[in-house]
């Protein structure tokens, strides 16, 4: 799996849109960018995954440059739910055992202020 | 959408006790499935993958003979600490990777083990 690099925390208000970017300069040409949502003492739960260029659901959008050395997860209009942390991930899918580890970095805390 | 569920959500144990954990994919069928632990304010870290049918592969430094995983169906996978001690005091959290998705990862809800 590729590398990521995320800030380890991100504060914002209510009402605000929130983009937290990630750097994946190692990704490979199978790899996917998926990005996970965690509140305390839950297991995290998939937000959005893309390859390039841009994804939207109804929870979020997923940018991704032609090079895609980097994703930019945008969360638009933040409430005080979105406080949780945010793992970006890149890997082909197959998380096989140490074939294809899925490991979590430190993750992007989000706080949201009212 | 997929459901993961684990059961207990809660378990409370003596040491040199074994506890069972179960993860099962609700609506899916999952060939594979994850074992994931969590301490405090750190991140998720891949204990194990368990195969559906097959023998679970271990990360390196997890004691296979300690945690025991067995994925004997394509929706449940069970994971049971044996002699439990303090410190496997954790998060347990599986994932299931959907197949017609890319193998894309649901998470179950995870497992609070404290053991005394």
């Amino acid at each position: 799996l590729a590398k990521t690099t995320q800030p380890i925390s991100m504060d914002s208000y209510e009402g605000q849109e929130v983009n937290i970017t990630c750097s994946h300069n190692n990704i490979a040409t199978n790899d996917y960018i998926t990005w996970y949502q965690q509140f305390p003492s839950q297991g995290p739960r998939f937000i959005i995954q893309g390859y390039k260029t841009k994804v939207t659901n109804e929870v979020a959008s997923l940018f991704i440059p032609a090079d895609r050395k980097s994703s930019t997860l945008s969360l638009p209009r933040v409430s005080l739910s979105d406080t949780a942390v945010y793992y970006c991930l890149v890997g082909d899918g197959n998380y096989g055992g140490s074939q294809g580890n899925l490991i979590f970095g430190k993750g992007t805390k989000l706080s949201v202020k009212p | 959408g997929a459901v993961v569920s684990q059961h207990p959500s809660r378990v409370i144990c003596k040491s040199g006790t074994s506890v069972k954990i179960e993860c099962r994919s609700l609506d899916f069928q999952a060939t594979t499935m994850f074992w994931y632990r969590q301490f405090p304010k750190q991140s998720l870290m891949l204990m194990a993958t368990s195969n559906e049918g097959s023998k679970a592969t271990y990360e390196q430094g997890v004691e296979k003979d300690k945690f025991l995983i067995n994925h004997a169906s394509l929706t449940l996978s069970t994971l049971t600490v044996t002699s439990a001690h303090p410190e496997d005091s954790s998060f347990y959290i599986c994932s299931a990777g959907r197949p017609d998705r890319d193998n894309e990862q649901y998470f179950g809800p995870g497992t609070r083990l404290t053991v005394t």
